[in-house]
């Protein structure tokens, strides 16, 4: 029954790795999101995809890339890990791009880089 | 650049009222979310307000002045598991980006 789920939950790993979180959405959403959110609990958004199509893509690394192969689904992958990438990671699906449009957000990954 | 600015921190008593305010840059400004995150939890989606007034939802309430560049979310009857994080949020269409303030954490005493 979860809306939005994300995986791995918590993932720890050292500098100069690569890692992958997983996100999926059941609820029909044609919009999907990553979100960063760092220790200070400001939240920020890093990418956005409508129907699989990048719509908002922020100033982040390019260490940094999501896919998504169907709409239901927006991953993302971190190349070589550094100790500023730790912080919470969360997905969010909406109806609609616009941003205006209720966000229901996945449980976050909580990723730390040592 | 776009920005939304809210108080860091707010403390209030049970059962009492607190407002808690967002002011924001108004170029390209489309509405006004409202979302409480407790400590170790997700973001939920409470209110939102795209046209200038009140929007209420139970104990919650929303509001916005367009003309004024804020809004504010009222919280009445607070109970204990009110105690969390609020964040307000908005789309700016020139930068085609989500922004979220940097959040306001709310403290109730018994």
């Amino acid at each position: 029954d979860t809306a939005v789920s994300q995986t791995p939950k918590y993932l720890v790993t050292q500098m100069g790795n690569d890692k992958s979180i997983k996100c999926e959405q059941n609820l029909g959403h044609d919009t999907m999101y990553w979100y960063k959110q760092d220790s200070k609990k400001f939240l920020k958004i890093m990418f956005s995809y409508n129907n699989k199509e990048l719509i908002i893509n922020e100033t982040v690394p390019n260490r940094f890339s999501p896919k998504s192969p169907d709409k239901a689904h927006l991953n993302l992958h971190i190349n070589s890990l550094e100790l500023g990438d730790s912080a919470v990671y969360f997905c969010a699906s909406s109806q609609g791009a616009s941003g205006t449009y209720e966000q229901y957000f996945g449980p976050g990954t909580r990723l730390t880089v040592t | 650049g776009q920005s939304l600015e809210q108080p860091s921190e707010v403390t209030a008593v049970e059962g009492a009222i607190v407002q808690i305010n967002c002011t924001y840059q108004t170029s390209g400004f489309y509405g006004l979310s409202w979302y409480q995150q407790h400590d170790g939890g997700a973001p939920t989606f409470l209110s939102y307000n795209g046209l200038d007034g009140l929007e209420e939802t139970g104990r919650f309430s929303s509001f916005l002045s367009r003309s004024d560049s804020y809004g504010y979310l009222l919280l009445q009857e607070l109970q204990m598991k009110d105690s969390a994080s609020y964040f307000c949020a908005s789309r700016y269409s020139s930068a085609s980006k989500i922004i979220f303030g940097s959040g306001t954490r709310l403290s109730i005493r018994p």
